[in-house]
């Protein structure tokens, strides 16, 4: 089945700084979903990317998805303690089964 | 509140025990998804279904898992003789047509077993 790695696995930052995290896949992807999911809280949908170069923007978070349709990036600027969490991208190649990446667990010391 | 419910939201159960997770889907939806969170891994799904039939469960271990949602009342997540590795989170999602872009997730059963 479809994989997709994440990195990096943890990101520590001060609040103010930016925080970046990737997805990449070795095959090509029909689109790309990511969620974030607060410490002992449950995956909730930030975005969906389906155009080979789309960027698109939600305040402060900045999410393209590449050329090839095969890699991804979640940008967030300036960051904030409400931020903490764990970001997943999720391939929905199939018609129902989302295929998650392992996460990146951000933490933001203020 | 219209969201996905699940419940318990932690269950802690004995070695050999059995499990039983429950979902009930947000208001309109027909169509079930369960998935499994180990500690610091992303979710890995298990099983889907709609109302009374089990669509796709290549995600579930063939023993001693099993799902079902029943025309009235919530899906339900079993786990039969449970071990320390069964230990997880596990995260109901539905949705109101076969979707993977429009999934709304429960709060998730921290299932402990001792």
């Amino acid at each position: 089945g479809q994989q997709v790695m994440q990195i990096p696995q943890y990101q520590h930052v001060q609040e103010g700084e930016d925080f970046t995290t990737y997805c990449n896949s070795s095959t090509t992807l029909s689109n790309i979903q990511w969620y974030k999911q607060r410490p002992g809280g449950h995956p909730v949908f930030l975005i969906q990317l389906v155009k080979s170069g789309e960027v698109k923007k939600q305040k402060r978070l900045t999410f393209q998805f590449g050329e090839a349709k095969k890699n991804s990036s979640l940008h967030i600027t300036a960051t904030q303690t409400t931020d903490v969490g764990t970001y997943f991208c999720a391939l929905g190649g199939s018609n129902y089964k989302l295929t998650f990446g392992k996460g990146t667990l951000l933490t933001v010391n203020p | 509140n219209a969201g996905v419910m699940q419940n318990p939201r932690h269950l802690v159960r004995r070695r050999g025990q059995e499990a039983r997770l429950r979902c009930s889907p947000m208001k309109g939806h027909s169509h079930v998804y369960w998935y499994r969170q180990l500690p610091e891994e992303g979710l890995k799904f298990m099983v889907y279904l709609q109302k009374e039939n089990i669509i796709d469960e290549s995600g579930m271990p063939k023993e001693r898992f099993s799902a079902e949602f029943p025309k009235e009342g919530p899906s339900i997540l079993r786990i039969q003789q449970v071990v320390r590795g069964d230990s997880a989170a596990y995260f109901c999602a539905s949705s109101q047509g076969q979707s993977a872009a429009e999934q709304y997730f429960g709060p998730g059963t921290r299932l402990t077993v001792t």
